[in-house]
């Protein structure tokens, strides 16, 4: 993927977590926003942040998002067993002239 | 409150076109657009394309020779057709909408819940 996540992380219940997402020129660039999506076993993806760092409808304050140069961050804090899940991140490539997601990463709650 | 309640032929034939709709509730296909996603078997999403209310269509170029999104207003129904599949396109496609005037990413807020399709002799 144009957009590299790590595979896992984990973390125990109240500790704070963080899902990076790195890109290039091409795909984190100025620009262009990066959203993020929370996908829970055998559901459909979900929105979590859009816009670098807006929560979407419902989404807890326990989930935050940021954006730097070609980077972004989700974080989450006072992580709860519910947050086990698959994260991906999505931008906009200028090389495709389309969306392009991260290969996402799988976070474990301890 | 906005749906998405998808369908369509689960098992195809190498050669075969594969074709889904998408049945769009609470939301116009005005000041919206829609996309077509999937998820191969394991793996993470890859987006398809996507239309815009103007009817502006954006592809995925490893798919752009195989596939067409299309929207019938009529019946706030959106498609997607792709030719010529192999085994290698066996995976979980989603539809989705994201809301306002087109803006790269969208940031689809609504998915429908997936049909699994498999290709197979």
């Amino acid at each position: 993927s144009v957009l590299t996540q790590p595979p896992s992380v984990s973390g125990a219940p109240g500790q704070r977590v963080t899902i990076t997402c790195t890109g290039t020129s091409s795909t984190l660039g100025p620009g262009y926003d990066v959203h993020w999506y929370q996908q829970l076993p055998g559901t459909a993806p979900k929105l979590l942040i859009y816009g670098n760092a807006n929560r979407a409808s419902g989404v807890p304050d326990r989930f935050s998002g940021s954006k730097s140069d070609t980077s972004a961050s989700l974080a989450i804090t006072g992580l709860q067993p519910e947050d086990e899940a698959d994260y991906y991140c999505q931008s906009y490539d200028t090389a495709l002239s389309g969306s392009v997601f991260g290969g996402g990463t799988k976070l474990t709650v301890l | 409150q906005v749906q998405l309640q998808q369908w369509g032929a689960g098992l195809l034939k190498p050669s075969e076109t594969l074709s889904l709709t998408c049945a769009v509730y609470g939301r116009s296909f005005d000041n919206s657009y829609w996309g077509w996603i999937r998820q191969l078997p394991g793996k993470g999403l890859e987006w398809i394309g996507e239309i815009h209310h103007t009817g502006v269509t954006l592809y995925n170029p490893s798919l752009r020779s195989r596939v067409i999104v299309s929207v019938d207003a009529a019946k706030n129904h959106l498609s997607l057709t792709l030719t010529s599949v192999t085994a290698a396109d066996t995976a979980m496609y989603y539809c989705a909408t994201a809301k306002g005037a087109p803006v790269e990413p969208a940031s689809f807020d609504t998915w429908g819940q997936g049909t699994l399709v498999s290709v197979s002799s």
